[in-house]
């Protein structure tokens, strides 16, 4: 089956600086997702992204499919956005979602 | 809509226990997903059903677990008996056959049900 990785595993960052997390996928998919899982365990869908880039607030997302990457960029990072951040991929039409094993970030103040 | 609702959200019990997890999907989604997450395992799909009939089965981890889906707001997870190395957190997750206005199919987890068994 398909295989989501994402890099780097584990990341702690000071209040502010900003950061890039990497998902490769090792063939074609038909949607790309990223999640946030917060402290307490809530999945939180942040970005639905086959291709191309988004912006919401501090948080950014860019997939470039035809290279099986996708990144996402934090801005300015806040403790509250400690956690893990998961990529998942659709293989095909509306099948069950593929995760990674996630980025654990930890924000310090 | 109270999103996908999963009971109970913390199930403490001892080997040999039975145990069933419950979720509420959401209302007009025709997709339901079971997943665990463990730390060695990472998050990893047990079973989906879609219209109430289970399609893909093979992530279940042995005869010990089983699913159910009676109708469309309520599926079960059960584990019997339970052992120690099924402690883990389980999720339930619903979406729709159909694209939303964002283009996604409504992909939503449940706040997870965290299993320790002793």
């Amino acid at each position: 089956g398909i295989q989501v990785e994402q890099s780097p595993p584990d990341l702690i960052l000071q209040e502010g600086a900003n950061s890039t997390l990497r998902c490769n996928f090792s063939d074609s998919v038909n949607n790309l997702q990223w999640f946030h899982q917060n402290p307490w365990g809530q999945l939180i869908n942040l970005f639905y992204i086959p291709s191309g880039t988004k912006q919401n607030g501090r948080l950014s997302a860019t997939t470039v499919a035809t290279e099986r990457y996708s990144l996402l960029y934090i801005s300015s990072s806040q403790t509250t956005d400690s956690g893990v951040y998961f990529c998942a991929v659709e293989p095909s039409g509306n099948t069950p979602l593929v995760f990674g094993k996630g980025t654990r970030l930890s924000v310090i103040a | 809509d109270a999103g996908v609702i999963q009971s109970p959200r913390h199930e403490v019990t001892e080997m040999g226990q039975e145990v069933t997890l419950r979720c509420k999907p959401i209302s007009g989604h025709d997709y339901l997903f079971w997943y665990r997450q463990t730390m060695m395992r990472g998050l990893e799909l047990l079973i989906y059903f879609n219209n109430n009939v289970p399609i893909d089965d093979s992530g279940m981890p042995e005869d010990r677990f089983s699913a159910k889906m009676p109708n469309a707001s309520f599926s079960t997870l059960k584990i019997q008996p339970s052992e120690p190395r099924d402690s883990a957190v389980y999720f339930c997750a619903s979406s729709s056959n159909f694209r939303t206005n964002l283009g996604n199919y409504g992909y939503t987890f449940g706040s997870g049900t965290r299993l320790t068994v002793v």
